[in-house]
């Protein structure tokens, strides 16, 4: 069965800091993986995705994720953090690229960034 | 291009009471989900749709827990009777392959 583990479940940086959120994954075939990011009181928008197209994937906002198989592992990383950073992140995997609707999402972690 | 609309924002009701959100989709998406978010975790699918059909409501809580989606396009997710635990945000997503457009949420609260 699939499942995702985000490492953390709260993670603060000072603006201009390496943003650093940590995700792993279990899956019994080739994943299709994800980062979701939600502020307060919206709904989840995409930030980018891993379709086996490339290892490094560069989302918006800055932010970018690696893919490494023999880690198991898709952490999100942004070289500088802004204050509209602040938000919760969710990593997500689905088996089947066309049903890119059918995740199953990590408990999220809050990202606060100071001033 | 407008997104997925859902209502109402927010619901405040006893256990023991029913409730009903709305969705309609992105035009043109075809397939539709509901998922569960509790505070504190992570989105949960209980249904997904495709045009008016099920495809997968496995994690639906039948008991109490009702959708349709008539015509292929708006759905309607029913709770009925609500309990404490139902407490969380609704969301509404529509779907190109690859990728889910959420909506801003229904949020419930049972007392």
């Amino acid at each position: 069965a699939q499942s995702v583990t985000q490492l953390g479940s709260h993670v603060s940086v000072s603006e201009g800091a390496l943003v650093l959120l940590r995700c792993n994954y279990s899956s019994s075939v080739p994943p299709y993986l994800f980062w979701y990011v939600q502020y307060p009181n919206q709904g989840l928008q995409l930030l980018l995705k891993y379709t086996s197209a490339a290892t490094l994937v560069k989302g918006i906002n800055g932010f970018e994720a690696e893919f490494k198989k023999s880690e198991t592992s898709f952490h999100l990383t942004k070289p500088s953090a802004h204050m509209s950073d602040a938000a919760e992140y969710f990593c997500a995997v689905s088996l089947l690229y066309n049903q890119g609707g059918k995740l199953i999402f990590g408990q999220g972690t809050e990202l606060s960034v100071k001033p | 291009e407008a997104g997925v609309a859902q209502s109402p924002r927010y619901k405040i009701i006893e256990k023991r009471q029913s409730v009903a959100f709305w969705c309609n989709p992105i035009s043109g998406h075809a397939t539709l989900y509901w998922y569960q978010q509790i505070l504190g975790q992570g989105p949960k699918l209980l249904i997904q749709f495709q045009n008016n059909g099920v495809v997968d409501d496995s994690q639906l809580p039948k008991d109490r827990f009702s959708a349709e989606r008539l015509k292929g396009v708006d759905s309607t997710l029913k709770i009925q009777p609500a309990k404490l635990e139902d407490s969380a945000v609704y969301l509404c997503a529509s779907s190109l392959p690859g990728e889910l457009f959420f909506g801003e949420g229904s949020r419930l609260t049972v007392l």
